[in-house]
């Protein structure tokens, strides 16, 4: 049973599109997290979200508490955009984080 | 400041020796976490401590043991290496609710 399911699992862009990447998530959380892993690479933490929606430069997170969703948005993306993102929730209760198996997205030139 | 730093980067065993795989967190942060990252799979938990002097098994924490040797750092120590805990491992550190990962340590076991 995974806690964490995120869409799409592979994702191919061409540069300057805009991609979406979702989340969907079964308990109550405390926050969300996306996280961004390079190839060959540590993981480094993009947002920490409780609610509504942050921006940093092209990437912008939302969350909806209710519908237990969250969506990543990368604007006029580049190849340097292509990593692993991971979506992660901290539980209500407990110390575990549980995390997505991750969306793996190449951007083209 | 370094942040989660992890030693080695890589490693290769041999099935049935034993390594200690290091972490040190320079944040001061009290609680600290070994995740293992296998293909298809999510970030798994291994063990985690709370604060020095503490340490709990999380989801797969079976073939491993760990030490909290101070606040700094937190180590992950496999006895009897078998080919199944062939993964990368992170070490993390937490303050509040925002996690802080190591770059990782790639392990195989053959």
């Amino acid at each position: 049973k995974n806690e964490v399911e995120q869409s799409p699992q592979n994702l191919t862009a061409q540069e300057g599109e805009f991609i979406t990447i979702n989340c969907s998530y079964s308990v109550g959380i405390s926050a969300l997290h996306w996280l961004q892993q390079h190839p060959g690479g540590g993981i480094v933490s993009l947002f920490m979200l409780s609610s509504g929606k942050k921006k940093h430069g092209r990437l912008i997170a939302t969350i909806n508490i209710q519908e237990k969703h969250s969506s990543l948005h990368i604007t006029a993306s580049h190849p340097r955009d292509s990593a692993v993102y991971i979506c992660a929730v901290r539980p209500i209760t407990g110390n575990q984080f549980y995390f997505g198996t991750g969306t793996s997205l190449t951007v083209i030139p | 400041n370094a942040g989660v730093t992890q030693t080695p980067k890589f490693q290769v065993l041999k099935t049935g020796q034993s390594m200690t795989l290091q972490c040190a967190q320079d944040m001061n942060h009290n609680s600290m976490y070994w995740y293992r990252q296998d293909p298809g799979m999510g970030l798994r938990l291994i063990y985690y401590s709370a604060s020095e002097g503490t340490t709990d098994k999380g989801e797969v924490p079976n073939g491993y043991n760990v030490s909290r040797l101070n606040k700094r750092e937190f180590s992950l120590r496999l006895e009897s290496a078998a080919p199944s805990q062939t993964s990368v491992y992170f070490c993390a550190s937490r303050y509040l609710l925002a996690e802080y990962f190591g770059p990782g340590t790639r392990l195989t076991v053959t």
